[in-house]
């Protein structure tokens, strides 16, 4: 099956530890993305990718790395920097050729930190 | 950067009835896409219509990029359409969405 998995489902950590959020996709496609949802609201863009070994900060950055070291996969680290790191984590991913950018989402991770 | 604005914010449905959601862009686009957030949080994909009509069973979209809006159409609209509706749009780059602040939709059977 093709897809985005996203992994764990729930992530609970304690202030002042960085914790990395996994994304990986089977659909072959170059460019993926990091969006935030607080609740109530619409998606922040974090971080996103267009290829591999390349990546671009997106309206919220601050607080979190990323890294692209291979096409399928986009690991997130919410690192202590973050002042307010709980919050519903979504992975995506798009092709990018034919001018066609529609992005599929991953189920999401929500992490919690006290 | 692009401005997205939804309306309605909430709307509230018998099971039946017919309904149309709204989606403003404040500059050209090369991407508009359209996602209903189940209880879940998971983001289903509806449409992919920078400009255009579409249509998919009682689900139906129409983009008019001159002008700068996206409709929505849902219509005899069923319990399991309730949800929150996103609308989000890729300027020039077409890669990188601008999400709206959604639309919750309630269905009362």
């Amino acid at each position: 099956d093709g897809g985005i998995t996203q992994s764990p489902k729930y992530l609970f950590r304690k202030e002042g530890q960085n914790v990395t959020l996994s994304c990986e996709q089977n659909l072959n496609h170059d460019a993926m993305y990091w969006y935030r949802q607080d609740p109530g609201q619409g998606l922040r863009l974090i971080y996103y990718s267009q290829i591999v070994n390349d990546f671009q900060k997106g309206d919220i950055a601050e607080g979190y790395s990323v890294s692209r070291e291979k096409k399928e996969s986009f690991p997130l680290t919410v690192t202590s920097a973050q002042k307010n790191p709980t919050a519903f984590y979504l992975c995506a991913s798009s092709p990018r050729d034919r001018g066609i950018y529609e992005q599929y989402f991953g189920p999401g991770t929500r992490l919690t930190v006290t | 950067g692009i401005q997205v604005e939804q309306s309605p914010p909430d709307l509230i449905l018998q099971e039946g009835a017919n309904s149309t959601l709204r989606c403003n862009f404040s500059d050209s686009v090369n991407n508009l896409q359209w996602f209903h957030q189940n209880p879940w949080g998971q983001l289903i994909n509806l449409f992919y219509i920078p400009s255009g009509t579409k249509q998919n069973g009682r689900l139906s979209a129409t983009t008019v990029a001159t002008e700068r809006y996206s409709l929505l159409y849902i219509s005899s609209s069923q319990t399991t359409d309730s949800g929150v509706y996103f609308c989000a749009v890729g300027g020039t780059s077409g890669s990188r969405l601008t999400f709206g602040e959604g639309t919750q939709l309630t269905v009362n059977p």
